[in-house]
């Protein structure tokens, strides 16, 4: 069966430093993998995704991933926090099964990130 | 315009009450989903429509009931549910081909329901 990982509860950084939020996989086949973001009281947002090609995924608001085989890993990262950048994050991955191969989103438990001024 | 709309934002209902929540959508997708979720944890997946046809139902309680009335819209339909149904209930859409794997879902903003 197909599931991801977010290993850490909450992530704290100092604004202007870099964030890195985990996510590992478990997957049979291609991986299919997302990052969301979801500001308080409000639905998620698409990042980025990682298909195919390069292992480093570049998405919205100076956000990356990168993709990493041997490590069954796919982290989001920014170069520079910030404030605004608060929020709760979500790694999902395509569930391969699934009637009509309709492929539905398979989430992790979420992380917090807190960026502090 | 790439927005999945919801309405109503809010509702209160009681346990007794007949209640719908709407999704529009205008994108051309051709996959939508319900999705419900409690305070920081991750989506749950509802129901999916493919072609206007349900096509996957997670075992959700009959109180709930879907419904997608034409390409852009998507329905679901609230009768005496329990107070333990209070959530934020999310209506997504994706592309729906032979490439839906790599395509990702847009969400709308959800609707806080709270059953008293």
């Amino acid at each position: 069966a197909q599931s991801v990982a977010q290993p850490e509860d909450q992530v704290n950084v100092a604004e202007g430093n870099p964030l890195t939020v985990k996510c590992t996989y478990s997957v049979s086949g291609n991986p299919y993998l997302f990052w969301y973001v979801q500001y308080p009281n409000r639905g998620l947002q698409f990042l980025l995704k990682y298909i195919t090609g390069d292992n480093l995924v570049k998405g919205s608001y100076g956000f990356e991933a990168e993709f990493n085989k041997s490590q069954t890993s796919f982290h989001l990262k920014k170069p520079s926090a910030l404030v605004s950048d608060s929020a709760l994050y979500f790694c999902a991955v395509r569930d391969a099964k699934g009637s009509g191969n309709t492929g539905k989103l398979i989430f992790g438990q979420g992380t917090t990130l807190q960026v502090k001024p | 315009d790439t927005e999945v709309t919801q309405t109503p934002k809010h509702l209160v209902m009681g346990m007794t009450n007949k209640k719908s929540l709407k999704c529009e959508q205008h994108m051309g997708h051709r996959a939508m989903y319900w999705y419900k979720q409690k305070a920081k944890k991750p989506p749950e997946l509802m129901f999916v429509y493919s072609y206007e046809k349900l096509s996957i139902n997670e075992s959700v309680p009959s109180r709930f009931s879907p419904e997608c009335p034409n390409s852009s819209l998507l329905n679901l339909h609230l009768h005496a549910l329990q107070p333990e149904d209070s959530a934020l209930y999310l209506c997504a859409s994706s592309y729906r081909d032979r490439g839906l794997m790599n395509t990702e879902a847009f969400f709308g903003q959800g609707t806080r329901l709270t059953v008293v």
